[in-house]
């Protein structure tokens, strides 16, 4: 089946421990994105990438990182420099790589919570 | 900075009420509005819109938008118990280059009790 995956679904980290979010996805899509999803708030980007190998910063950056080194795969770098890294992040993809579109499909999300 | 407000930010109503929902929304080069319902995780397109005055109808819930005034509605009619959700609104815009910048609101939160 076509769609989108994010793993795991929770994840317990430390403080000053570095975890990487999982996001494969198998549309084709050129454009994958990372959004953090705190309650009462809407969803704010973090990063997204519009072709292999190249990236661009969203509204809330710091404290992340990312690669994409393959089309497929978006994975996102919660390090110890993120000051507030508990809440739910969503992965969403696009297959247009010069917009976002309607056509934006977002994987499951994974719940990442610091003890 | 480019702003999507909502409201309310939740709303109470009893099953075959019919809820407005607002988006209002202040951003440079505007390409489209969209609408997402949440359930329990991932976000689900509902409505894109881009033309004023243009309404857009999917069973029971339509949109509409006014960029004039910058601002949308999204009318839910007999609502029904599994409308229960949070709505999403979400404003694309053009941020230079070939890239676009989606932001979403805070979301409305509905509650459609039996």
């Amino acid at each position: 089946d076509g769609g989108i995956t994010q793993s795991p679904k929770y994840l317990f980290r430390k403080e000053g421990q570095n975890v990487t979010l999982s996001c494969e996805q198998n549309l084709n899509h050129d454009a994958m994105y990372w959004y953090r999803q705190d309650p009462g708030q809407g969803l704010r980007l973090i990063y997204y990438s519009q072709i292999v190998n190249d990236f661009q910063k969203g509204d809330i950056a710091e404290g992340y990182s990312v690669s994409r080194e393959k089309k497929e795969s978006f994975p996102l770098t919660v390090t110890s420099a993120q000051k507030n890294p508990t809440a739910f992040y969503l992965c969403a993809s696009s297959p247009s790589g010069g917009s976002l579109s309607y056509t934006q499909y977002f994987g499951p999300g994974t719940r990442l919570t610091v003890l | 900075e480019d702003k999507v407000v909502q409201s309310p930010l939740s709303l109470v109503v009893h099953e075959g009420d019919t809820v407005t929902l607002n988006c209002s929304y202040e951003v440079t080069n505007f390409r489209s509005l969209l609408w997402y319902k949440q359930e329990k995780k991932a976000p689900t397109f509902l409505f894109m819109l881009t033309s004023s005055g243009i309404e857009k109808k999917s069973g029971r819930l339509s949109s509409i938008l006014d960029k004039k005034e910058l601002f949308s509605i999204l009318n839910i009619t007999a609502t029904q118990t599994g409308d229960s959700a949070i709505y999403l609104c979400a404003v694309e815009a053009y941020s230079g280059g070939s890239n676009y910048k989606l932001t979403f609101g805070k979301g409305t939160l509905l509650t459609v009790n039996p």
